[in-house]
């Protein structure tokens, strides 16, 4: 099994819907993260959270929501979904490596969203 | 605007070239992160680089980490089909830790 699973890989819904994709994670990492990748964009965070109880706004937080649950589970909400929100969707989990002062990301394979 | 900027944006050579990929930035970083993704998966760390003018080298890609914190580059040497994808870079600011990344720069080695 993956370290970092997304679920659903892919959906297609209309616009005005809500949609909820889900990461769960075995890494036993308390840093979670959600990005959005669009072409000649790169990745853009959208919300992160530090643990349970910490949720932070990222850089294009608008629009969407997150719940983290667990340590282990972080989902992100689409309230009233639109087409501009068209995009590949990648959780994140990671920690802060002992001695190099870095934390690493760890991907799950992302959630391919379309809104008609 | 983005914090990072990579170039070059596309890339297209033969087997055995060798090419450079940039990320630039203004702003100064506590460490920078290269990535690999392939198509239908998540990025992949390859390396991650902590100390102004650090140089990392994995096989055939040598990585650099500009003396003042703000910009690193990749180095593929004798460039194989197998190095196909999109290399993205990824900066973590000081006592944010929070990850800046790169538009990507998206890779085609042809046999």
């Amino acid at each position: 099994d993956a370290d970092v699973t997304q679920t659903p890989r892919n959906r297609i819904t209309k616009t005005g819907k809500r949609i909820m994709l889900e990461c769960s994670q075995t890494k036993g990492h308390d840093r979670m993260y959600w990005y959005r990748q669009d072409p000649g964009l790169g990745l853009q965070l959208i919300y992160y959270s530090f643990d349970v109880k910490d949720i932070n706004k990222g850089e294009i937080s608008d629009g969407y929501s997150v719940s983290r649950q667990a340590q282990a589970k972080f989902s992100l909400s689409l309230e009233s979904a639109i087409p501009n929100q068209t995009a590949l969707y990648f959780c994140a989990t990671s920690e802060t490596r002992q001695g190099s002062g870095a934390n690493v990301l760890t991907f799950g394979a992302g959630s391919r969203l379309t809104v008609l | 605007t983005q914090l990072l900027e990579q170039s070059p944006q596309f890339l297209s050579i033969q087997e055995g070239e060798n090419l450079t990929v940039y990320c630039n930035s203004s702003s100064v970083f506590s460490s920078l992160q290269w990535y690999r993704q392939e198509p239908g998966e998540g990025p992949v760390l390859l390396v991650t680089v902590v100390t102004g003018g650090e140089v990392k080298k994995l096989k055939r890609l040598t990585f650099q980490f500009g003396d003042a914190r703000k910009d690193s580059s990749l180095h593929i040497t004798a460039a194989q089909p197998g190095d196909t994808g999109l290399y993205l870079c990824a900066g973590a600011r000081y006592n944010f830790n929070k990850f800046y990344f790169g538009s990507g720069t998206k890779l085609n080695v042809k046999p």
